[in-house]
């Protein structure tokens, strides 16, 4: 049962226009959720976070809207560049239950066109 | 600060030889995890640890050992390696308090081949 789902495995964007990328999850012990970027050969960096007390976060061009009635987050990155193209992944984890494990979803390929 | 180490970063391995990923982290994080990474199936979490001498399991434990005896070093044990372990694993370290500390910082993978 996967808990962290990234239903759109590729997106394609034109440099300057927004991207948005999506991600659900069905485990509503959830309370934190984050936003890493891959890089080939690389291992995964961090990009963005947002608390379940929240339901926007804000740095620079990317944006973390959360949606916690429908259990749906999305990274709106405005304006998208070329060195944005990457893998990101969404991520979610439950703090208050004292767990700490983090849950991945399985990634959106992004690539922004020149 | 080196950050999140792994060592190797690639390795080759006959089916139910043994061996044992190493990672260490500097930056004095009280959490670590293993994950591994195959296509379309994102990053699954094998093991993590709040703290030296507590390790718990993850989505896909099994084949898998841990050990925390120290807060920096995290190593990953393979008892006998199976071609379906064959992966690129990631380890990664966060602190639990407060700020940013829940943003966590990943090592560089190590490509596994096992055949």
């Amino acid at each position: 049962d996967q808990q962290v789902k990234q239903n759109s495995p590729s997106l394609s964007v034109q440099e300057g226009r927004i991207s948005i990328l999506n991600c659900d999850y069905t485990n509503s012990m959830f309370d934190y959720f984050l936003w890493y970027k891959k890089y080939p050969a690389e291992g995964p960096t961090f990009l963005i976070s947002i608390s379940s007390i929240k339901d926007k976060n804000e740095d620079g061009r990317f944006t973390v809207f959360l949606n916690k009635s429908a259990k749906h987050l999305s990274l709106h990155i405005v304006p998208s560049q070329p060195g944005d193209s990457a893998v990101y992944f969404c991520a979610a984890s439950s703090h208050t239950s004292g767990t700490y494990k983090y849950i991945f979803g399985t990634g959106t390929r992004l690539k922004v066109l020149a | 600060n080196a950050g999140v180490t792994q060592t190797p970063k690639f390795q080759v391995l006959k089916t139910g030889q043994s061996m044992t990923l190493q990672c260490a982290q500097d930056m004095n994080h009280e959490y670590m995890s293993w994950y591994r990474q195959d296509p379309g199936m994102g990053l699954r979490l094998i093991h993590y640890s709040v703290g030296a001498g507590i390790t718990d399991q993850g989505e896909v434990p099994n084949g898998y050992n841990v050990s925390r005896s120290t807060t920096e070093d995290f190593p990953l044990r393979l008892l006998s390696a199976a071609p379906s372990q064959t992966s690129v694993y990631f380890c990664a370290s966060n602190g639990l308090a407060g700020g940013n500390s829940y943003e966590q910082y990943f090592g560089p993978g190590t490509r596994l081949t096992v055949t």
